[in-house]
């Protein structure tokens, strides 16, 4: 069974930092690209981050360029999420997902919850 | 960047109801568009892919068509468990983008 299992959450003073890690089980983690995808309190889904199955290639939304960094350590089967100078409006539920090029986001995790104020 | 619009924005319909969800893309972008079930507390679910494929467990009172740049998720006959936010996504380009969804809720 496919699992992905957030973590590293909370709540945030603007302009830190934080870390989250999906932890994956019940497939072959390294054979798969994978995303992070977030909803804002009352608003739609967003796409942040993806990165390809081997990590060479990453590609960010516009308002995260350059403060977010997606990366993977296959051996562990774990996705990071590095967010830096957070922002109020980056505070949202964050989903590991899959993200397969023909089903995409086919898989997610619970979901982990940011929250950015002071 | 790639928009899809979606619509209505809300709506509301009847047990048994025919119901069909709209998501119109900015540009062309073949059969890219997906759609995902997206229940409060819940993570979302996907519900069709490449615009017309029913994604594994989805019911088969759900699918998907398209016309042109117009991209449509159909229910045969609703029911109570359906009623909640649908979403669109495209996956031909980066960024990847959602239509803003459509709340659906029983009459």
């Amino acid at each position: 069974e496919v699992q992905l299992v957030e973590s590293g959450g909370g709540l945030v003073q603007p302009g830190r930092s934080m870390k989250l890690s999906c932890a994956a089980s019940g497939f072959t983690f390294s054979n798969y690209a994978m995303a992070w995808v977030r909803q804002a309190p009352t608003k739609g889904l967003e796409w942040v981050a993806t990165i390809s199955f081997d990590g060479s290639s990453t590609y960010y939304r516009d308002s995260v360029k350059g403060r977010f960094t997606i990366s993977r350590h296959n051996a562990k089967s774990t996705l990071y999420l590095q967010m830096n100078s957070l922002r109020s409006e980056d505070t949202a539920t964050y989903y590991c997902t899959r993200g397969v090029v023909t089903t995409p986001f086919d898989y997610w995790g619970q979901g982990v919850m940011v929250t950015v104020s002071s | 960047d790639i928009q899809l619009t979606q619509s209505p924005s809300s709506m509301s319909a009847s047990l048994g109801d025919r119901v069909s969800l709209t998501c119109q893309s900015s540009q062309g972008i073949g059969n890219y568009l997906s759609w995902y079930q997206h229940k409060p507390g819940k993570p979302p679910k996907p519900m069709i892919y490449y615009a017309t494929n029913l994604a594994d467990g989805v019911p088969s009172r759900f699918s998907g068509s398209r016309s042109g740049s117009d991209y449509s998720l159909t229910i045969s006959s609703l029911e109570s468990e359906d009623t909640t936010i649908y979403y669109c996504l495209q996956y031909d380009e980066y960024p990847r983008t959602f239509g803003g969804g459509t709340k659906l809720e029983l009459k």
